[in-house]
């Protein structure tokens, strides 16, 4: 079974640029989170998707940050404009629609912003 | 709100020793629990789920217990091998449909 692919892997951009990060969750998992994660620290979930509709984006800085989920399987994340403290990894994970929840996550992307 | 804490933050260990990994929880209201590992630049690994109605789970070397009134879940790892180097992080999700709150992580390093 495939497991979560994220692209890219690693991007350095300039601050005030833009940037966008595309996640497939494994197939059949009804729930995708976009999570970021800081050097040093846990993983802070930025949004929910429940099949193409959002379920929680409380802490998405949605003056910057935008996410869409397109018929339910596919993730993007944009980030306009960047910020320095906008650098860290961007994980994404989907979990099927049980109860239990279980997470399963993809390797990530990396964001340097200069 | 959960906090979720992890102590220590760093641990070393000569290989072969029997480890436990401590994580801490404030709202004992939770609904599962569950442990990673996260290799550097990579991605979470998931290693064990608990259910709240539950008190342990084992896969292999690793046994994760959960003590919800004390606020408390520990991962047992037995037989170190330094190929268990890696951050640990355990995750609590809420029983009110909160989602999974992360521990800042323990990372281990076991020594050849």
């Amino acid at each position: 079974e495939a497991g979560v692919a994220q692209s890219p892997r690693y991007k350095i951009i300039e601050k005030r640029q833009s940037v966008a990060f595309w996640c497939n969750p494994i197939s059949g998992h009804a729930t995708l989170y976009w999570y970021q994660q800081i050097l040093g620290q846990g993983p802070k979930l930025l949004i929910q998707f429940q099949n193409n509709g959002v379920v929680d984006d409380s802490q998405l800085p949605k003056d910057r940050f935008s996410a869409e989920r397109l018929k339910g399987v596919d993730s993007t994340l944009k980030i306009q404009p960047a910020k320095l403290e906008d650098s860290a990894v961007y994980l994404c994970a989907s979990s099927p629609q049980t109860r239990n929840g279980e997470l399963f996550f993809g390797e990530g992307s990396r964001l340097t912003v200069l | 709100k959960q906090e979720v804490t992890q102590i220590p933050a760093a641990l070393s260990v000569p290989e072969g020793e029997n480890l436990v990994l401590n994580c801490s929880f404030t709202d004992s209201a939770i609904y599962n629990l569950q442990w990673f590992r996260q290799d550097p630049g990579k991605g979470l690994t998931s290693l064990l789920l608990i259910q709240s109605s539950q008190r342990e789970q084992t896969s292999g070397r690793l046994n994760a217990s959960l003590d919800k009134s004390s606020g408390r879940s520990t991962l047992y790892i037995a037989a170190s091998q330094p190929g268990d180097s890696a951050t640990y992080l355990c995750a609590s999700k809420g029983n009110y449909g909160q989602n999974f709150v992360f521990g800042p992580g323990t990372r281990l390093s076991v020594l050849p």
